[in-house]
């Protein structure tokens, strides 16, 4: 499969301050991309998703920004809260195709 | 979004066994997928189950080790053979319904011993 990386496999935050996730794609074809994030012992939950013709796309306290030219794209979680804590994985795919890989995943800690 | 879950939660078996796993979907769904997760790692794609069909496998996962079936569009099952203790990971269970996104079953955790 596509190979889909991220920059920071873990990251400390304390609680109120914005959070940023990032991470880097090399399937120049994928064009949907999903931010999950997975708490211990569940499966992986949805949080936002971007197609390509888009750039930015904004849900409740995350925004996701996305960047083809560097293949990139990150995840930005606003007043970080101690129920944001998990592991955030994006994952990338062809919309048509309807699979996608994943990225290895960075831990979020948020320090009350 | 689609309720999926995931029979057994967990199992412990021992080498050389097979374990099946079921999903089953609240609703009919497009398209269903396995997903291995082995411990601290991230998601591998196993394989795409078809329904009415055989499965579409991902490079390095084949059917003889992870048969898959999907007899109608709200239900799949993975069956783990012969296993070993590498086999020990988080199997998990996923769904596409038309144009919505990919949704998650809680996924089964199988320790080998």
């Amino acid at each position: 499969g596509e190979s889909v990386g991220l920059h920071l496999p873990t990251l400390s935050v304390q609680e109120g301050d914005n959070s940023i996730i990032n991470c880097a794609y090399s399937n120049s074809a994928s064009d949907y991309f999903i931010w999950y994030k997975q708490e211990s012992g569940k499966g992986p939950q949805f949080i936002i998703d971007i197609r390509s013709n888009m750039d930015k796309r904004q849900g409740q306290r995350v925004t996701v920004l996305l960047n083809k030219t560097v293949k990139h794209l990150s995840l930005q979680i606003a007043a970080t809260q101690p129920g944001d804590s998990a592991v955030y994985f994006c994952a990338e795919g062809e919309y048509n195709f309807n699979k996608f890989y994943f990225g290895s995943g960075t831990k979020l800690n948020v320090k009350p | 979004s689609a309720v999926i879950s995931q029979k057994p939660s967990r199992d412990i078996c021992q080498r050389g066994t097979s374990l099946t796993i079921q999903c089953q979907v609240d609703s009919q769904v497009t398209m269903m997928f396995w997903y291995r997760q082995q411990p601290g790692q991230s998601l591998t794609l196993i394989a795409t189950a078809n329904q009415g069909s055989e499965a579409t496998y991902e490079s390095g996962f084949v059917i003889d080790k992870f048969p898959i079936s999907r007899p109608n569009l709200t239900f799949s099952t993975l069956t783990v053979s012969n296993m070993s203790p590498e086999d020990s990971s988080i199997y998990l269970c996923s769904v596409v319904s038309g144009t919505d996104t990919q949704y998650f079953g809680p996924g089964t955790r199988l320790t080998v011993l």
